[in-house]
C-alpha cells in the first residue's frame, strides 16, 4: 500500500464548476499537508499547506485535512482553464515528505 | 520563476553511460531534496542535502549519488545508465532542514536510449 493515494484522474470540468481533488495517507505520524500544482513540462509549485487538522483558504482554493479519517481534500471554485494542471497532494512531517501520484485537471473553457 | 535553477534543462545519452545533473537552490536556502518523477511512479524522494551534509535518503539506487558543494549547488549523478531511468529529476530547495515548503527547479528532462 502506498503512503500516499491519489486518483490520477483525468479529471475535466467546464469553467466555472467547483473542482474537488482528494488523497487519503496512511501513517498519522504526519503533520504538515501540501497540495502542489505543476503545470506541464514545469516544476511543481507550492500551492498551500496546513498542519494538523482543519481548513484553510486561500481565494478560489480551499484545502481540508481530516486526520481521523486521514483524508486530504483540495476544492477550487470557480474553476478557471488556466487552473488545468496536475495536482499533486504531500504529506510531511520528521525531516520527510511524500507526494501523491498527482491528478489531471482539465478545465474546459 | 522559482529561484532554483538546474541544469541541463534535456539530456540524451545512452544507456551504460554516465551524467551529471547539476542544481543551484534559491540564495538562502541550506537544503536541497532531489527528486525523480516518470510517468508510472510519480514523483519519488531521491536523497536530502543540508548545507553539506546527506540528511535523509529515498528510494536512490547504489548506481546513483550526489553531493551538495560549500557554495549549496548541488549535483546528481547518475551511473550505468538503463532505459529506465529516463524520466525528470527535479530539484528542491527549502531554508530548514525539516522544511515542508519546498521550492522545485524547472527539471532536467533525461532520456536514456
Amino acid at each position: 500500500q502506498k503512503e500516499v493515494e491519489q486518483d490520477p484522474g483525468p479529471l475535466s470540468v467546464p469553467e466555472g464548476a467547483i473542482v474537488s481533488l482528494n488523497c487519503t495517507y496512511s501513517n498519522s505520524a504526519f503533520q504538515y499537508f501540501m497540495w502542489y500544482r505543476q503545470y506541464s513540462r514545469k516544476g511543481p509549485e507550492l500551492l498551500m499547506y496546513t498542519y494538523s487538522s482543519g481548513n484553510k483558504e486561500d481565494g478560489r482554493f480551499t484545502a481540508q485535512v481530516d486526520k481521523s479519517s486521514k483524508y486530504i481534500s483540495l476544492f477550487i471554485r470557480d474553476s478557471q482553464p488556466s487552473d488545468s494542471a496536475t495536482y499533486l497532494c504531500a504529506i510531511a512531517g520528521g525531516f520527510k515528505t511524500i507526494f501523491g501520484a498527482g491528478t489531471r485537471l482539465f478545465v474546459k473553457a | 520563476d522559482s529561484g532554483v535553477t538546474q541544469t541541463p534543462k534535456h539530456l540524451i545519452t545512452a544507456t551504460g553511460q554516465r551524467v551529471t545533473l547539476r542544481c543551484s537552490p534559491r540564495s538562502g536556502d541550506l537544503s536541497v531534496y532531489w527528486y525523480q518523477q516518470s510517468l508510472d511512479q510519480g514523483l519519488q524522494f531521491l536523497i536530502q542535502y543540508y548545507n553539506g551534509e546527506e540528511r535523509a535518503k529515498g528510494n536512490i539506487l547504489e548506481r546513483f549519488s550526489a553531493q551538495q558543494f560549500p557554495d549549496l549547488h548541488s549535483e546528481l549523478n547518475l551511473s550505468s545508465l538503463e532505459l529506465g531511468d529516463s524520466a525528470l529529476y527535479f530539484c528542491a530547495s527549502s531554508v530548514a532542514e525539516g522544511a515542508f515548503e519546498q521550492y522545485f527547479g524547472p527539471g532536467t528532462r533525461l532520456t536514456v536510449t
